[in-house]
Parts: C-alpha cells; sequence; structure tokens
C-alpha cells in the first residue's frame, strides 16, 4: 500500500512567488492534515480536513495560506505570496476515521521549502 | 513557554546503553501523549502511544504522569538503528490535532 506522497520534495522560490504543494494521502483516509515545520521550532499544525471540509484551520498563520481538498482526496496548500519566514518543510499527514482513535497519523516525507 | 518541552540533546550514548527522555507539557487538559520517531529527512512515524498505567514495547518502556505533566521514554541495549529524533507528543482532543515537542536527538555509537 502506498504511504502518503507529497509533490514537491524541494522548491526554491523568491519572495512574492506563488507555490502549490500537493498531498496524496493513503487511500480510503478521510482525515488529511498539514502541519509545518520552521528552522528551529517544533512541528505544528495547520489544518484538518474530514473529506473535502475544513474540520479545524486554527493553525492556518494567515490569509497568504489557502488549502484545499476538492472531492475528498488528494489536498493542495498555495502559499500567495511567499515570505521569508514561510520557509520550512510543510508535512501532509492523514489517518482514517475508526471507532478508536489510536493516535497514529501517517506523515508524509514532505516538502521542504526554500523563500530568498 | 512552549506547550510541549524537551531537551533537544543530543544525547550520545554507547551501544547497549540505556538512554531515557523526559518531556513536559502545559495543557492540563491533554488527554492523549505520543512518542513519535523522525529519522534525519525522513517523516515522522508513531513509535508508541503513552498510558497512564506505563507501557513497554520490547526495549522501550513509557510512562505518564499527569499529576506533574510529564512523560518519559526509556530505551534499554540501545543500537545503532535507534539513532533519531523522538518527538514528544500530545493531544486534548481525538481529532488528529497534535502538539508537538522540538524533539530529542539521540546517536548511538558503535
Amino acid at each position: 500500500e502506498a504511504g502518503v506522497t507529497q509533490f514537491p520534495s524541494h522548491s526554491v522560490i523568491e519572495k512574492g512567488q506563488t507555490v502549490t504543494l500537493r498531498c496524496d494521502p493513503i487511500s480510503g483516509h478521510d482525515n488529511l492534515y498539514w502541519y509545518r515545520r520552521v528552522m528551529g521550532k517544533e512541528i505544528k499544525f495547520l489544518l484538518h480536513f474530514v473529506k473535502e471540509s475544513k474540520q479545524d484551520e486554527s493553525g492556518m498563520p494567515n490569509n497568504r495560506f489557502l488549502a484545499e481538498r476538492t472531492g475528498g482526496t488528494y489536498s493542495t496548500l498555495k502559499v500567495q505570496p511567499a515570505e521569508l519566514e514561510d520557509s520550512g518543510v510543510y508535512f501532509c499527514a492523514s489517518s482514517h476515521t475508526g471507532a478508536r482513535w489510536t493516535g497514529e497519523l501517517f506523515f508524509g516525507e514532505g516538502s521542504r521549502l526554500t523563500v530568498l | 513557554r512552549k506547550e510541549v518541552e524537551q531537551d533537544p540533546g543530543p544525547f550520545n550514548v554507547p551501544e547497549g546503553a540505556t538512554v531515557a527522555f523526559n518531556c513536559t507539557y502545559s495543557n492540563s487538559a491533554s488527554q492523549s501523549f505520543f512518542w513519535y520517531r523522525q529519522d534525519c529527512r525522513k517523516e515522522p512515524k508513531l513509535l508508541m502511544s503513552v498510558y497512564s498505567s506505563g507501557n513497554e514495547d520490547g526495549r522501550f518502556t513509557a510512562q505518564l504522569n499527569r499529576a506533574s505533566q510529564y512523560i518519559s521514554l526509556l530505551i534499554r541495549d540501545s543500537k545503532l538503528s535507534d539513532s533519531a529524533t523522538y518527538l514528544c507528543v500530545v493531544s486534548s482532543s481525538n481529532t488528529g490535532k497534535l502538539i508537538f515537542g522540538q524533539g530529542t536527538t539521540l546517536q548511538v555509537k558503535p
């Protein structure tokens, strides 16, 4: 079974440009999450989709970030316009919806974003 | 103050050593507790959940003290393959919104 896949693995852009990150969750996982780790800091929650609906977007830093999950399958995270402080590793994770939550999220390897 | 605090290390230990990591959390409403492991430039992976009664998985033992808001992980008989960053993680909901510590780096040397 394929794991969570993310694209691109690394993106280098200039301040003011736009970048779109893509995440393909594990097939059948209704829950999809975006997290990010900026340099020297801990991994932080950005938002949570259940199927195509945003369940919790309390971690989104500002309106330059837009996440979508049309059709409830893959998700995209767009940063527009990118700022220097957006540099970091963006992780996507997924989990299935079950009767008992185990706390296990399956993470992708991350998309490393460098804003110059 | 960070919601989850860990000593970043690094911890450098010889093979076969026993090593302990500690973590404290600030939100007394936290319900679920975990240790995740992250290899260099890889994704975090669940190592084990942590229960109030303490739990063991092979060479790994996790403990939780709710009164002190303290979580620990003990690794016995360290292997070279245990070298990684160990992330202390808590959650105050059952939705997958996880709060991560900064991680403790372990390097096991031959």
